[in-house]
């Protein structure tokens, strides 16, 4: 599994209040990833990290920041939640034979 | 950019039956093939991937895919399913230049459910 645990696994939340899940990994991976999962679509890229300090948008990533102050840490963070961002959230790692392995997730529901 | 097609949303076989699950891919660049598989309420685990070389690659639980460049396809296939294979499976793809990252593009997913 990588070493990689996602907290909280559930959370529920009022809408506009911010939200932040946290992901971390035990093997010193280099990049780091966080994906949005919904009925239909598959899994979307919020946001991803190369490096820390060193993060980027990924395609539906309005409404969301990250940041990666330690190797082992990546946070996501929901500024102002909204129902839309009601979602099962997944974090991943990048190896270095280029396979991307996945945490639990997180179950967010905001009312 | 790159896009995924996932062409069955839902496929549904009986338990010792053969299973191809359907993918295609659009990119105007070299990209590394993925097939996930996600079992209810849980997260993804890797199947298989093709990063180069032997077309037909080998997966874990009796799992296989051939690459396909001319048709840009990646179909998954396995020759005798399992009630335990019922579960939802991703294609997703990455650019191979380090330029990008290595961001995945996941299709929609196909649900896969064996019937006794």
């Amino acid at each position: 599994d990588a070493g990689i645990t996602q907290s909280p696994r559930h959370k529920v939340t009022e809408t506009g209040t911010p939200v932040t899940l946290r992901c971390h990994q035990t093997e010193n991976h280099r990049y780091m990833y966080w994906y949005r999962q919904d009925p239909g679509h598959g899994l979307r890229l919020i946001h991803y990290s190369y490096g820390v300090k060193d993060t980027d948008k990924g395609e539906v990533s309005d409404g969301y920041s990250v940041s990666r102050s330690k190797t082992e840490d990546f946070l996501l963070t929901l500024e102002s939640a909204t129902s839309s961002q009601t979602s099962v959230y997944f974090c991943a790692i990048k190896t270095a034979s280029y396979e991307q392995y996945f945490g639990p997730g997180t179950r967010l529901t905001v009312t | 950019a790159q896009s995924v097609t996932q062409l069955d949303s839902q496929v549904p076989v009986f338990e010792e039956a053969p299973v191809e699950l359907r993918c295609n891919y659009s990119s105007s660049v070299s990209v590394y093939l993925f097939w996930y598989v996600q079992y209810p309420n849980q997260g993804l685990q890797l199947l298989l991937k093709y990063l180069s070389g032997s077309t037909l690659v080998k997966g874990i639980n009796g799992f296989e895919a051939e690459f396909n460049k001319s048709q840009t396809s990646f179909h998954l296939r396995k020759p005798s399913v399992h009630i335990s294979d019922t579960a939802e499976y991703f294609c997703a793809v990455s650019r191979t230049s380090g330029g990008s990252n290595y961001k995945l593009t996941f299709g929609k997913g196909t649900l896969l459910t064996v019937n006794p």
